[in-house]
């Protein structure tokens, strides 16, 4: 089955530098790889998903990146903000609505 | 829209009993539906499929006559933790989808359950 791994598992910055987290995943059908944001008691919140017809994606302050040949993908927040800090989680699927595999997660923590 | 409620949102019992806890989705049909458990500072682990209509599909681990699940409706899953201990103490989380919607889970707020 597939197995998703992820880095760091916390990752402090400073306000306004940049956040990249990484995960790679080991099912080469895998197809679909949303991100979200899970603040302490609260649901995850996708906050950007892709697609392997498409090598990055953009969404104001946040990107992802995928290689699939290399089957990893990754998150970058630019610009962070405390607000930023959270709990991400990287996942991955195949094709059409299938269960998600989870990354174990990144605690970001942004200081102002 | 695409909006999934958990009804509890936190509930605490007597090791031995039985806990029902609802999904639902709002606004859209949920075909699917996903349950998954998290414990403290760990990530979301899938628990069961639930489809509407068949019987749910288990994740190698899970005790499918301890986590009953129904999925009687297109808008409505329920998980039932019986025989509560308190290792079963977690955030039980649930994720509704449809194919008009894609890939894109949607999860509800969660429900924080402490059996003592």
């Amino acid at each position: 089955g597939e197995n998703v791994e992820q880095h760091p598992s916390t990752l402090s910055v400073q306000e306004g530098d940049s956040a990249v987290i990484k995960c790679t995943y080991s099912d080469s059908a895998s197809n679909y790889f949303p991100w979200y944001k899970q603040e302490l008691g609260k649901r995850p919140q996708l906050i950007i998903d892709i697609r392997s017809n498409v090598g990055e994606k953009k969404d104001q302050r946040i990107a992802v990146t995928l290689n699939k040949t290399a089957k990893h993908f990754s998150l970058h927040i630019t610009e962070t903000q405390p607000e930023d800090s959270a709990v991400y989680f990287c996942a991955a699927s195949g094709t059409g609505f299938q269960k998600l595999v989870f990354g174990t997660g990144t605690r970001l923590l942004v200081s102002p | 829209g695409a909006v999934v409620s958990q009804h509890p949102s936190r509930v605490i019992c007597k090791s031995g009993t039985s806990v029902k806890i609802e999904c639902r989705s709002l606004d859209f049909q949920a075909t699917t539906m996903f349950w998954y458990r998290q414990f403290p500072k760990q990530s979301l682990m899938l628990m069961a499929t639930s489809n509407e209509g068949s019987k749910a599909t288990y994740e190698q681990g899970v005790e499918k006559d301890k986590f009953l699940i129904n999925h009687a409706s297109l808008t409505l899953s329920t998980l039932t933790v019986t025989s509560a201990h308190p290792e079963d103490s977690s955030f039980y989380i649930c994720s509704a989808g449809s194919p008009g919607l894609q890939e894109t889970q949607y999860f509800g707020p969660g429900t924080r359950l402490l059996v003592l």
